[in-house]
């Protein structure tokens, strides 16, 4: 079972930014947060991950609470290519554990 | 660089009959996974394969299901006899082996009607 929970839903108006967030109150010091997302059609695709510290890239900003219980991923100005399935994943930094997708949170960046 | 291939794209069967589904993985990517994704849920991995042994089939269905990496390049994921219940998309990803945070990077996958 996933270790995370998330709304199932959220809109967002095009060129706001998006704040998805996720709970993942029984992390382990060990598990790290990873962001995929599903567009339409695809299959899922990597966004960002992190331990203790926010990190940003050049899709999206990572903000992960001091007690590591939860974390918002950030779109800092969503476009409507934005729209996907948003999966929060906690998982081991250890090549032999795989991630175990929950049902994600639908979000709709609305023009 | 090419990502990871899947066909065919859509595939409608009757129940009881079988059907195999392909992937070429990103050339290099030691680590071959194979998901099932139910229509509303997140993909379900269903076998991981490190070149051509397997690593985790623990929720594979063997007794319908199957897969094989000969040569540990590509897979084929059969399913013999389908039931109504295998309709879903099935993905195929690839990972390098001995990445940092093993990024999984997925195909667009086969979409599966079983009638």
């Amino acid at each position: 079972d996933a270790k995370t929970t998330q709304p199932t839903s959220m809109d967002c108006a095009e060129g706001r930014a998006a704040n998805l967030p996720c709970n993942h109150s029984t992390i382990s010091g060990n598990e790290y947060v990873y962001w995929y997302r599903q567009i339409h059609s695809q299959g899922p695709q990597y966004i960002i991950h992190g331990l203790k510290n926010n990190e940003t890239n050049e899709m999206a900003s990572l903000i992960i609470t001091e007690d590591r219980k939860s974390s918002t991923l950030i779109l800092p100005h969503a476009t409507l290519r934005d729209t996907a399935v948003y999966y929060c994943i906690v998982r081991v930094e250890d090549y032999g554990q795989n991630f175990v997708f929950g049902p994600g949170t639908r979000l709709s960046v609305l023009p | 660089e090419a990502g990871v291939a899947q066909s065919p794209r859509y595939k409608i069967i009757e129940k009881r009959q079988s059907v195999a589904f392909w992937c070429n993985p990103i050339s290099g990517h030691a680590t071959l996974y194979w998901y099932q994704q139910i229509l509303g849920q997140g993909p379900k991995l269903l076998i991981q394969f490190q070149n051509n042994g397997v690593v985790d089939d623990s929720q594979l269905p063997k007794d319908r299901f199957s897969a094989e990496r000969l040569k540990g390049v590509d897979s084929t994921l059969k399913i013999q006899p389908a039931k109504l219940e295998d309709s879903a998309v099935y993905l195929c990803a690839s990972s390098l082996q001995g990445a940092v945070y093993n990024e999984q990077f997925f195909g667009p996958g086969t979409r599966l009607t079983v009638l």
